[in-house]
């Protein structure tokens, strides 16, 4: 129960932009917090931001507000991170958690020229 | 913008006892912060541990705990495993802006 299943490893040159998807399967699309995470290649842990399963409503890190969109497809439940105007230090493992609890296997994403 | 602090490293013997901690540059650490526990192992998806401050997955095995300890947030280790061996990152809500941030994790080595 919980499964997520996040979209596969993308590379995208400086500049574009990214949209990484994750699929929530296992229990209906009742009300909870879908959260956004990357973790660079050695380092910690970034959360993104979040977005209300049942509204849409979002919430985004100070780092990250103007140049990240959340947004979900309720009819297949699937949630959805779209990042522009990339740069090399997003070259990042992206994750979706279902209220913190339940997390996808995780999406590559490299920035290379 | 909120700064979450841990330690960068901590060592333990197997059967041991170790707390890790985490700060708030806002202040002292309160359950309003909802403080969360996460275990990650190399190639792997983190993995919760604690919510709540000292609530416990269905899948998070007894020695682990979560408490505040003064005026921060703690995860205490007890009869310490070597499959225990990670990197810890612990997740606060910041209710002022809405948002959350985690510390900058603790490797905890086991030897």
């Amino acid at each position: 129960q919980g499964q997520l299943a996040q979209s596969g490893a993308e590379v995208q040159r400086p500049g574009a932009s990214v949209k990484v998807s994750c699929k929530a399967s296992g229990r209906s699309f009742v009300n909870y917090h879908m959260h956004w995470a990357r973790q660079a290649p050695g380092q910690g842990l970034e959360w993104m931001g979040l977005i209300s399963s049942v509204d849409g409503t979002t919430t985004y890190a100070p780092n990250f507000r103007g140049r990240v969109t959340l947004t979900r497809d309720k009819s297949t439940s699937t949630f959805f991170l779209s990042l522009n105007s990339l740069r090399g230090d997003d070259t990042a493992v992206y994750y979706c958690a279902r209220s913190l609890e339940f997390w996808g296997q995780g999406t590559l994403v490299i920035v290379s020229s | 913008q909120t700064v979450v602090t841990q330690e960068p490293s901590l060592t333990v013997s197997p059967g041991g006892t170790v707390t890790l901690t985490c700060a708030s540059s806002t202040g002292a650490v309160t359950s309003a912060n909802s403080p969360n526990w996460f275990q990650q192992k190399p190639g792997q998806a983190p993995r919760p541990l604690i919510y709540g401050a000292n609530n416990r997955h269905s899948w998070t095995p007894a020695r682990f705990s979560g408490s505040l300890l003064g005026d921060k947030a703690a995860l205490t280790l007890s009869g310490v495993l070597p499959e225990d061996e990670a990197d810890y990152y612990c997740l606060l809500y910041n209710g002022a802006d809405q948002d959350w941030v985690f510390g900058g994790g603790t490797k905890l080595t086991v030897l």
